[in-house]
Formats: C-alpha cells, sequence, structure tokens
C-alpha cells in the first residue's frame, strides 16, 4: 500500500464547476499537506499547504485536511480551463515527503 | 530573476556512459532535493542534502551520486546509466523550518 493514495482520474469539467480532488494517506506521523499543480512539461508548483486539519483557504482554492480520518482534499470553485494540469497531493515529515501519483484535471471551455 | 534552473533540459544518451544533471538555486535555501518522477509512481526521492557537504539518500539511491560543495549547487551524478534510469529528473530546494520545497522544470532523461 502506497502511503499516499490519490484518486487516479482522469477528470474532466466543464468550465465554472467546483472540482474535488481527493487523497489518503496512512502514516499518523505526517505532519506537512500540501497540494502542487504541475502542467505538462513543467516541474511542480506549490498551490496550497497546511500543517493542521481543517480548511485553509486562498482564492478559488481550499484545502481541507481530516487527520483523524487521514484524509486530504482539494476544493477548486468556478475551475477555468488554466486550472488543467495534474495535481499532486504530497505529505510527509520535516525530513521527507510523499508524493501522490497525481490526478490529471481537465476543465472544458 | 531568482529561482531553481536545471540543465541540460532534454538528455539522450547511452547505457554506461556517466551523466550529470546540475541545479543552480539563487534563493540560498539551505535544503536541496533530487527526484525522478515516473507514470505511476510519481515523485521518488533519490538525495536529498541539508546544507553544503551533507547529503542522504533518499528513497531510491542505487546507481546515484550527489554533492554539494556550494550552498547553490546540487548536481546529480549517473555513473554508469541504465535503461531503467529513463525518467523526469526534478531538482527542488527549501529553506528552513517548515517551508514548502519549489521545484526546477525538470531534466528528461532518455537512456538508449
Amino acid at each position: 500500500q502506497k502511503e499516499v493514495e490519490q484518486d487516479p482520474g482522469p477528470l474532466s469539467v466543464p468550465e465554472g464547476a467546483i472540482v474535488s480532488l481527493n487523497c489518503t494517506y496512512s502514516n499518523s506521523a505526517f505532519q506537512y499537506f500540501m497540494w502542487y499543480r504541475q502542467y505538462s512539461r513543467k516541474g511542480p508548483e506549490l498551490l496550497m499547504y497546511t500543517y493542521s486539519s481543517g480548511n485553509k483557504e486562498d482564492g478559488r482554492f481550499t484545502a481541507q485536511v481530516d487527520k483523524s480520518s487521514k484524509y486530504i482534499s482539494l476544493f477548486i470553485r468556478d475551475s477555468q480551463p488554466s486550472d488543467s494540469a495534474t495535481y499532486l497531493c504530497v505529505s510527509g515529515s520535516a525530513r521527507q515527503l510523499t508524493f501522490g501519483s497525481g490526478t490529471q484535471l481537465t476543465v472544458l471551455p | 530573476d531568482a529561482g531553481i534552473t536545471q540543465s541540460p533540459r532534454y538528455k539522450i544518451t547511452e547505457t554506461g556512459r556517466q551523466v550529470t544533471l546540475m541545479c543552480h538555486q539563487t534563493w540560498s535555501h539551505s535544503y536541496m532535493f533530487w527526484y525522478r518522477q515516473d507514470l505511476g509512481h510519481g515523485l521518488r526521492l533519490i538525495y536529498y542534502s541539508a546544507a553544503a557537504d551533507i547529503t542522504d539518500k533518499g528513497e531510491v539511491p542505487d546507481g546515484y551520486v550527489v554533492s554539494r560543495s556550494k550552498t547553490e549547487n546540487f548536481p546529480l551524478t549517473l555513473e554508469s546509466a541504465t535503461r531503467s534510469q529513463t525518467s523526469v529528473y526534478f531538482c527542488a530546494s527549501r529553506g528552513f523550518g517548515n517551508q514548502p520545497q519549489h521545484f526546477g522544470d525538470g531534466t528528461r532523461l532518455s537512456i538508449l
């Protein structure tokens, strides 16, 4: 079992839809929770990060962490074609991060 | 511009050859990392460095060598390349404490 499991996708939604991306982790010692966005042939770009349970909002993006169930989510409101990318769920400790395999999202105009 | 740059962006080589991938960051970050990204595996840590002259193995270190003589540079060397090392390689860096990692745009390496 992978330490960070991500819904495989791919996911295709119409422009303006609310997108929900989900992830689970198995190691209760993990303290850091992040979402990266990766466009084709580019490096991962930090989107959101948090160190606690609860919600963190940044514009159209909301990251949600539930440590009791080891569940991580990313919500995208009013999705745009420019949001089309692969989203990487990341969790870990100060020493090492563990990456999910990524969910490919396409937002159709 | 400040940031993290990797070179070359693309490389084709043959099995048995030595290959060095370069990584340079301008933030003066203490920590630097090398990952490989393969379909179905996500990003896997090869090596990391907490400071100049301090390096440690990650999840998949076999076949790779790193050095860090200067804070801003963290080269990755494949001493005798194998086909299984065909991958996209990403370098990342971060500052102290809880700072997140920032990535370069990768080197796409093909070994024939």
